[in-house]
């Protein structure tokens, strides 16, 4: 069975600092990973995703992450953090095949200026 | 382009009342759809998924039922709500092996 773990509930950085969320998963076979992310009341908006290629994915608002096959992770990255980055943050994985998301407990980002 | 919608917003409804919670997708055929709860502003519960009509993949046994009546409509139905019921409810879809895409969220709450 597939899972994925969040390790921190909590991350705080200051304004223009880089930033990372970690995540670490457990799957059967070839991983499909995906970051969310989700603002107070609102539902969650998709970030990114490695399905297969280059190990550094690019992905929305300046987000990347970097796969890690040996270390089976999958950590979210940003060079300058931005106030308004602030928000809770989801990694997710999929086996290959029709199956659901598994999603990690979420990770709050609070971003300080 | 595809868009997912969720009625209600907001809902507040007393313990023993029948819920039906209503999810639709624009712009796409044959989707797949999830029913996730959220609880606390925290991890997301899968709670049911369709790969079609008719088809419903329940994971957590509990009070709540799913059902698929059109290929583009999820619904998500109590009989009598209880407490514990309380909680953000989020439908996803997706069009195979790729991102699910959210919907803007039910929240409920029983009292």
């Amino acid at each position: 069975a597939q899972s994925v773990a969040q390790p921190e509930d909590q991350v705080n950085v200051a304004e223009g600092n880089p930033l990372t969320v970690k995540c670490t998963y457990s799957v059967s076979g070839n991983p499909y990973l995906f970051w969310y992310v989700q603002y107070p009341n609102r539902g969650l908006q998709f970030l990114l995703k490695y399905i297969t290629g280059d190990n550094l994915v690019k992905g929305s608002y300046g987000f990347e992450a970097e796969f890690n096959k040996s270390q089976t992770s999958f950590h979210l990255k940003k060079p300058s953090a931005l106030v308004s980055d602030s928000a809770l943050y989801f990694c997710a994985v999929r086996a290959a095949g029709n199956t659901p998301l598994v999603f990690g407990k979420g990770t709050r980002l609070s971003v300080i200026a | 382009s595809q868009t997912i919608h969720q009625w209600p917003a907001t809902l507040v409804q007393p313990v023993g009342s029948p819920l039906s919670l209503e999810c639709t997708v624009e712009g796409t055929s044959n989707p797949n759809l999830y029913w996730y709860r959220q609880a606390a502003g925290r991890g997301l519960q899968l709670l049911f998924y369709s790969v079609g009509i008719g088809q419903i993949s329940s994971e957590v046994p509990q009070n709540l039922s799913a059902s698929r009546p059109q290929d583009r409509q999820f619904i998500l139905s109590s009989k009598k709500l209880l407490l514990s019921d309380s909680g953000f409810y989020l439908c996803a879809w997706t069009p195979g092996q790729n991102e699910q895409f959210f919907g803007p969220g039910t929240r409920l709450t029983v009292l």
